[in-house]
């Protein structure tokens, strides 16, 4: 399979933690993007780093990239009850879109 | 300004039945995807558009599925002779243009119930 694999599967942690979730994936890629997606939502954008980037910030993410490894981490700083979601890394290849098998976070007020 | 509309929200149909699910993309918009998520998996790539023609439709599980976008707005995803199988939840999006860099915009799924 060409999709990515997030882990952990699920992550639960207190308000004002930070999370972590990491993304592994078998191909190459021209950029990597992270998603979230609320409870019955389709899934929004967050955040994008292309291959030739290793680090990128957005806000409270922080995302990293490493090709060598073929893998990347998205950090949530100071979570926020509203951040509970699931998330999801797609590796983006020509026009093609791969999403992994997302990570669920739960965070507690 | 309007986002993507999927329709319906949901749909129950019989194992044998055709279904058509619908998704209006953004205005202006000239790539559209669709991708079918199962319960606790990402999205998993069927077709994508870029205008009216189907530039990769290697995704579709098999010749039950298919998708037009006759105008290259609107597009219709068809599943012929329905099984319980096909149960998910049916996602489009849609981005400006078809190159990786852009980003992709989401509807909020038809949730497909095969009995």
């Amino acid at each position: 399979s060409q999709q990515g694999e997030e882990d952990p599967q699920a992550l639960s942690i207190q308000e004002g933690e930070n999370a972590t979730m990491n993304c592994s994936y078998k191909t190459s890629i021209n950029n990597l993007q992270w998603y979230r997606q609320n409870s019955g939502r389709g899934l929004v954008h967050l955040i994008l780093i292309r291959s030739n980037e290793r680090e990128k910030h957005s806000g409270r993410l922080r995302v990293t990239l490493d090709t060598s490894k073929k893998s990347s981490s998205l950090l949530i700083t100071a979570s926020r009850a509203a951040d509970t979601a699931s998330y999801f890394c797609a590796t983006v290849f020509g026009n093609q879109f791969y999403f992994g098998t997302g990570t669920s976070l739960t965070v507690i007020p | 300004g309007a986002g993507v509309s999927q329709t319906p929200s949901n749909k129950v149909t019989e194992k044998g039945k055709y279904v058509e699910l619908r998704c209006d993309p953004i205005s202006g918009h000239t790539a559209l995807y669709w991708y079918r998520q199962s319960l606790g998996q990402g999205p998993e790539f069927l077709i994508y558009f870029q205008g009216t023609g189907a530039a990769d439709d290697s995704g579709l599980p098999n010749d039950r599925f298919f998708a037009v976008r006759p105008e290259g707005s609107v597009s219709t995803l068809k599943i012929q002779r329905t099984e319980r199988g096909d149960s998910a939840v049916y996602l489009c999006a849609s981005s400006l243009g078809t190159s990786g860099r852009n980003t992709q915009y989401f509807g909020p799924g038809t949730r497909l119930t095969v009995l």
